[in-house]
């Protein structure tokens, strides 16, 4: 199946850094999801997006829909040690329930 | 609090076992999945239902049947396990105008 193009791959970073990520799709979606997911465990929503444009924040994390509807970033402000996680897009074109998934960023916070 | 539970967190099978992971979501969605995660290949979409004894075939049903009788519960079967089936399996639902997507805490299978 289709996975979509998610930058970087893992990174390093200090406690109190900020941290951005970002997805890329060859298709106009309609729906942007952002997840965590911690080792062993399932993916964790923590913002969805719905319109080109949206910015939306939850706490430390804002996520926006790109305006050409193909792309989406995630930003995390002051990044704390359980921050630490693999962080998935999907996304949703209309017309169906699917979602397609990223193929996640490894992010490892040093204390 | 919206809430996807799956049946076991961790199973060990044998080849050849029939399989039973079971999914239940109190959120009242109309859609429900089954994926299977695996290293560098990310999520794979097994089968989905977007009703009661709905159901679609994902990107890779090859080897699994589901069932969904009741809204709530959505049932992912290995007929006849096999190795290559071992792997993260995860169930997720999503209202029906299938904005977001919730997921359970997966069920980590291992057929020996």
């Amino acid at each position: 199946g289709q996975q979509l193009n998610q930058s970087p791959q893992s990174m390093f970073i200090q406690e109190g850094e900020d941290v951005s990520m970002n997805c890329t799709s060859s298709s106009i979606f309609n729906t942007w999801l952002w997840y965590k997911q911690d080792p062993g465990e399932g993916p964790v929503l923590l913002i969805a997006l719905y319109k080109a444009g949206e910015l939306t924040s939850n706490g430390r994390l804002t996520a926006q829909f790109g305006i050409t509807r193909k792309d989406s970033f995630l930003n995390i402000s002051a990044s704390i040690p359980s921050d630490v996680g693999i962080y998935f897009c999907a996304g949703r074109s209309s017309g169906t329930y699917k979602y397609i998934f990223g193929t996640g960023t490894r992010l490892k916070v040093l204390a | 609090d919206v809430k996807v539970t799956q049946s076991s967190r961790y199973l060990v099978k044998r080849t050849g076992e029939k399989v039973f992971l079971e999914c239940v979501q109190d959120m009242d969605h109309e859609n429900m999945f089954w994926y299977r995660q695996d290293p560098g290949l990310g999520l794979r979409l097994i089968y989905f239902s977007y009703d009661v004894k709905m159901k679609e075939k994902g990107d890779i049903p090859e080897g699994y049947s589901v069932s969904r009788e009741k809204k709530e519960r959505f049932s992912l079967i290995l007929e006849s396990a096999s190795t290559n089936q071992t792997s993260m399996y995860l169930c997720a639902s999503s209202p029906g105008d299938g904005n977001e997507q919730f997921f359970g805490p997966g069920t980590r299978l291992t057929v020996l």
